[in-house]
């Protein structure tokens, strides 16, 4: 069954940067792009970019242009999106999830969600 | 940006009653427009794509209508497991999300 499996919990300092992994399995890692989608305490969802895991090309949404990077890992079925400049406004839960098979950009299989935390 | 309008914000019903939730644009997104359901403490899960497609193992009473700018997803006999927020989500012109949502118990 496909599963899509983040990484624990992070606690950062203003400044620092974050990286999320999150590890596809259940179905062929290269055929579905994968998602970053990030929930603030008690707000609505915020699309922070696609990657597409069979070529490595990446689309960001422009508010964090210069700010995000994400990569993947074929060898291991991992993608990663790593946030630098964090700021507490950054404090969210972060969800990787996969885009659906003829419509990428709709999500079908969503992670766990990962807590990150910004505080002094 | 496209800015994805929902009302009402909370939607107060009983099980069995039918509910409708809107979802306004602000400017058309034809039909790339779905709806996703969502738990305390869980994940998103899609139920609704381009309008009015429900995805992989919804339920009937869950549909989808709508173009241009407009949109409703109709559930149209409550469930005591479809108490939760709903969002909807565009694709035509960048990614957003609308506000959400709450249909709660009356």
């Amino acid at each position: 069954q496909v599963q899509v499996v983040q990484s624990g919990a992070e606690v950062k300092k203003p400044g620092a940067s974050v990286k999320v992994s999150c590890k596809a399995s259940g179905y062929t890692f290269s055929s579905y792009y994968l998602h970053w989608v990030r929930q603030a305490p008690g707000q609505g969802l915020e699309w922070i970019g696609i990657n597409n895991p069979g070529g490595g090309s990446t689309s960001y949404a422009q508010k964090f242009q210069g700010r995000v990077t994400m990569t993947r890992d074929t060898s291991t079925s991992t993608v990663y999106m790593e946030l630098s400049s964090l700021r507490s406004e950054d404090t969210a839960v972060y969800y990787c999830a996969r885009g659906l098979s003829d419509y990428v950009y709709y999500f079908d299989f969503w992670g766990q969600g990962t807590q990150v935390t910004v505080s002094s | 940006e496209i800015v994805l309008t929902q009302s009402p914000a909370t939607l107060s019903l009983s099980p069995g009653e039918r509910a409708t939730l809107s979802c306004r644009a602000s400017q058309s997104v034809i039909t790339y427009l779905a709806w996703y359901q969502q738990k305390p403490g869980q994940a998103p899960s899609l139920l609704i794509y381009d309008a009015s497609n429900r995805a992989t193992g919804i339920p009937a009473r869950f549909s989808g209508s709508g173009s241009g700018t407009d949109f409703t997803l109709t559930i149209s006999s409550l469930e005591p497991e479809d108490f939760a927020v709903y969002y909807c989500q565009q694709r035509s012109h960048g990614l957003t999300f609308g506000g959400g949502t709450k249909v709660e118990i009356k």
